[in-house]
């Protein structure tokens, strides 16, 4: 296991358009949060999920953004009719809980979306 | 709900000398408090954490922060700095009582000159 692993890298798109992002989590992590990342600034969380249940969505998270996690292992997450200020880096991390959390989430390398 | 600042977007410092980078902290309750460091195209790297016991935490790559709960700091240090340390910081901090908000500095670019 090499840590948590995000597909595409990169993502270019047309306003309009509708893209999906995955993270495949570290294998024994039950958790697994959503954050986006725009430039200058930190972090920002955007969703959570303990196993397949998804516990808590950011106020962030408009209804064009959908996320699942249907086997409690990978995750997707899915933005519809893309704007221009979607364009961000998204970043996925997990950790094992309850508990691992205290030690810190372990974030892959993210997936920067650019909406042209 | 809690915050973190970083009050300085940029911290230069020549390499072999001693380095800050600040963070301070608001929240209800005990912190649990966060560092986390960033390279170019990479994820987030986990430096170090304060949950209880001693003000003085060591981390990963020599760094080590204090916390100072009167001050509600946080602040990152470094005896000697290395040019392969330059890169971006992130302070966070997670109220004991809510485990899936943790909140995020919005980070300070760390440059080490030769």
């Amino acid at each position: 296991d090499t840590g948590v692993s995000q597909n595409p890298r990169h993502k270019i798109t047309k306003r309009g358009q509708n893209v999906t992002f995955r993270c495949d989590p570290i294998s024994e992590h039950n958790r697994l949060y959503w954050y986006r990342q725009t430039l200058g600034q930190g972090p920002e969380f955007l969703t959570y999920f303990q196993n397949e249940a998804q516990l808590e969505k950011s106020r962030l998270l408009s209804d064009r953004f959908s996320a699942e996690r249907p086997k409690g292992s990978f995750s997707t997450l899915e933005i519809q009719r893309t704007e221009q200020g979607d364009s961000a880096m998204y970043l996925c991390a997990s950790s094992l809980g309850p508990g691992g959390e205290n030690y810190g989430y372990t974030f892959g390398s993210g997936t920067r979306l650019t909406v042209v | 709900a809690q915050s973190v600042a970083q009050p300085e977007d940029q911290v230069n410092v020549a390499e072999g000398n001693p380095l800050t980078v600040k963070c301070t902290y608001s929240v209800s309750g005990n912190p649990y408090l966060f560092w986390y460091v960033q390279y170019p195209n990479r994820g987030l790297q986990f430096l170090l954490k304060y949950i209880t016991g001693d003000n003085l935490v060591k981390g990963s790559y020599g760094f080590e922060a204090e916390f100072n709960k009167s001050q509600t700091s946080f602040h990152l240090k470094k005896p000697s700095a290395l040019v392969s340390d330059s890169a971006l910081y992130f302070c966070a901090v997670r109220a004991l009582y809510n485990n899936n908000d943790m909140r995020f500095g919005a980070g300070t670019r760390l440059t080490v000159k030769p």
